[in-house]
């Protein structure tokens, strides 16, 4: 069975600075890994994705992720951030890559910018 | 072209209603899945569907609770007698047919308030 635990349901940054989300996976093959950004009443737009191409992946808006077999992480971070960032982050796995079965998700991470 | 639509957008039923939530996939895609956001609570995985056929419903509640995708049309999750627990957003995605590897893309929901 797979899981994913994001660490702090609550980040607060100051805009400009690092953003840093935790996310750990378990997972009994070697696992997809998904970062998603969910703002308020909207659905699910995809970060960036991981498939072993490369242990660093970089996604859209300044995002990007490493992935860390040894650590089993997939944390997600921003060098700078920005008032638009705020927002609700999900990390999720998946076993067959996303298009084959359901992903699971981490219980997510609400960014919050301060000016 | 068009994302993953759902309608409504808002839903209210009482106690005992039938609640019946659509989702139209991507053009193109021939692959579905439903999931439920509680309250405070990451995504959890329904089912997933392809066309006129269940792959997976390892999510769905063994009572109540039905999804189909037909030949022609949306998919349809179907919630019969709701009750207040059943309040929640309900999130439908959509992959291409090739399956492994893709991505799913994800509506902007459907919120469910039982009265």
């Amino acid at each position: 069975a797979q899981s994913v635990t994001q660490l702090g349901s609550h980040v607060s940054v100051s805009e400009g600075a690092l953003v840093l989300l935790r996310c750990n996976y378990s997972s009994s093959v070697p696992p997809y890994l998904f970062w998603y950004v969910q703002y308020p009443n909207q659905g699910l737009q995809l970060l960036l994705k991981y498939t072993s191409a490369a242990t660093l992946v970089k996604g859209i808006n300044g995002f990007e992720a490493e992935f860390k077999k040894s650590e089993t992480s997939f944390h997600l971070t921003k060098p700078s951030a920005h008032m638009s960032d705020a927002a609700e982050y999900f990390c999720a796995v998946s076993e067959s890559g996303g298009g084959a079965d359901g992903l699971t998700f981490g219980k997510g991470t609400h960014l919050i910018i301060q000016p | 072209n068009a994302g993953v639509m759902q309608n409504p957008r808002h839903l209210v039923r009482r106690r005992g209603q039938e609640a019946r939530l659509r989702c139209s996939p991507m053009k193109g895609h021939s692959h579905v899945y439903w999931y439920r956001q509680l309250p405070e609570e990451g995504l959890k995985f329904m089912v997933y569907l392809q066309k006129e056929n269940i792959i997976d419903e390892s999510g769905m509640p063994k009572e109540r609770f039905s999804a189909e995708f037909p030949k022609e049309g949306p998919s349809i999750l179907r919630i019969q007698q709701v009750v207040r627990g059943d309040s929640a957003a309900y999130f439908c995605a959509s992959s291409p047919p090739r399956g492994n590897g893709d991505i799913q893309y994800f509506g902007a929901g459907t919120r469910l308030s039982v009265l």
